[in-house]
């Protein structure tokens, strides 16, 4: 079945460690990528997405992704946390084989220590 | 971008009741949703509200239990009929900007069902 897998579901860091979040998809065609964050009692944000071009695609607040088609992947990064990126991140794929549906991955839930 | 609003934010109803939550987007968009996100779960896509025509439902929820309008290109409401406890979730109203693919999420209405 076609899905969006993210393998960490709970990640606790300190400030200023560096960050990857990992996310695989199993969708065929043609796929736009994105995450999104919520923070705590907040709406759901749009990080960063990725519809075509360079692979490697910069968001707000310092993220950044990159999209590897070989490996059906588009893990986030940051080098750096901060205490105010505690929030849970949800990896997303629309692809043309599955309706063009926004489809969610389970989401990461990020803890930052400070 | 757009902006979503969502009306009730919260409300807690009584078994075998219904509820209709409200969205307004404050520009004219292509495609509206509406989500479910259960306790510590992901969004799943309950449907697309289609205007002037049938909602379209994704499989597991049906048009009787989740009726939806969509009278026009900015207003969307989804009903949850016969409301029992399993209802209790956070339910989102989005909406895609045809240009961009881009997808964007109202604030959520916080249902409990007792």
């Amino acid at each position: 079945a076609q899905s969006v897998s993210q393998h960490n579901h709970h990640v606790i860091l300190s400030e200023a460690a560096s960050l990857e979040l990992g996310c695989n998809y199993s969708y065929g065609g043609t796929v736009n990528l994105f995450w999104y964050v919520q923070y705590p009692g907040q709406h759901l944000q749009l990080l960063l997405k990725y519809f075509s071009g360079d692979p490697l695609v910069k968001g707000i607040k310092g993220f950044e992704a990159e999209f590897i088609k070989s490996k059906f992947s588009f893990n986030l990064r940051k080098p750096s946390v901060q205490w105010s990126d505690t929030a849970e991140y949800f990896c997303a794929v629309i692809s043309n084989n599955a309706g063009n549906m926004l489809t969610f991955g389970g989401g990461t839930r990020l803890m930052v220590k400070p | 971008s757009a902006v979503i609003s969502q009306k009730p934010s919260r409300d807690i109803c009584q078994r075998g009741t219904s509820l209709t939550i409200q969205c307004q987007v404050d520009s004219q968009v292509t495609m509206m949703f509406w989500y479910r996100q259960q306790p510590g779960q992901s969004l799943t896509l309950i449907a697309t509200a289609n205007q002037g025509s049938e909602a379209t439902y994704e499989s597991g929820f049906v048009i009787d239990k989740f009726p939806i309008s969509r009278p026009n290109l900015t207003f969307s409401t989804l009903t949850v009929s016969n409301m029992s406890p399993e209802d209790s979730s956070i339910y989102l109203c989005s909406a895609r900007d045809r240009a961009s693919y881009e997808q964007y999420f109202g604030p959520g209405t916080r249902l409990t069902v007792t």
